[in-house]
């Protein structure tokens, strides 16, 4: 149980585009998803928490307008990074968080921005 | 403010030895402690919760201990295996919901 998946794996698109990815709870209801960055050698980074329904927090230093985060439903959040630059290219790892504690982690989403 | 430390030097061991990785914070008084597993291009992968008022937790070959006083975590695995080769990070609870701040991780690398 307990399985987060993350779609696409990995992703290359041109300067200026824009890129979602989605973050799916395949076997418990998520009441809370989170967003994280990671660039190499380093750790993760929380760039925004969700609850369905509402808002997302975002983290200091976080722009909202540039990463757009949809939590629609209790297995669904989206992340789009909005007309994406080289220096947007990461790791992106989405996390779901049901009734406990712990957080189950996606696979996550490699972005290259050329 | 808060701050998670772990070693940011790989730890090397050979193979049928106890590793032991240490997770240290200051500031903070968590509820509760997660060790996560990650593998290179991978997500992390959950291993242990620890509550404030549990010393000790065990599963198979991994153990973790909590120590509020200290403001230490250790995490040990027993009989290491090759298979355990992998970067383990430490992460708190932040008071707040179920967020998570995270250490730097310390990656382990066990030779046969």
């Amino acid at each position: 149980g307990a399985v987060v998946s993350q779609h696409p794996s990995w992703v290359i698109c041109k300067s200026g585009t824009s890129v979602k990815i989605e973050c799916r709870s395949l076997d418990f209801q998520a009441t809370t998803m989170f967003w994280y960055r990671q660039f190499p050698k380093q750790s993760l980074m929380l760039m925004a928490t969700s609850n369905e329904g509402s808002k997302a927090t975002y983290e200091q230093g976080v722009e909202k307008d540039k990463f757009l985060i949809n939590h629609a439903s209790l297995t669904l959040s989206t992340l789009t990074v909005t007309s994406a630059h080289p220096e947007d290219s990461s790791f992106y790892i989405c996390s779901a968080s049901g009734a406990a504690e712990t957080q189950y982690f996606g696979p996550g989403t490699r972005l290259l921005v050329l | 403010s808060q701050k998670i430390e772990q070693n940011s030097e790989a730890l090397n061991i050979q193979e049928g030895k106890t590793a032991t990785l240490t997770c240290n914070y200051t500031n903070y008084s968590p509820a509760y402690l997660q060790w996560y597993r990650q593998d290179p291009g991978r997500g992390p992968v959950f291993l242990l919760l620890i509550r404030e008022n549990e010393k000790e937790k065990r599963k198979e070959r991994l153990k973790v201990t909590f120590d509020t006083t200290l403001k230490q975590s250790l995490f040990h695995i027993t009989a290491s295996q090759p298979a355990d080769s992998a970067t383990y990070l430490c992460a708190l609870d932040n008071n707040a919901g179920n967020m998570l701040t995270f250490g730097g991780g310390t990656r382990l690398m066990v030779k046969p």
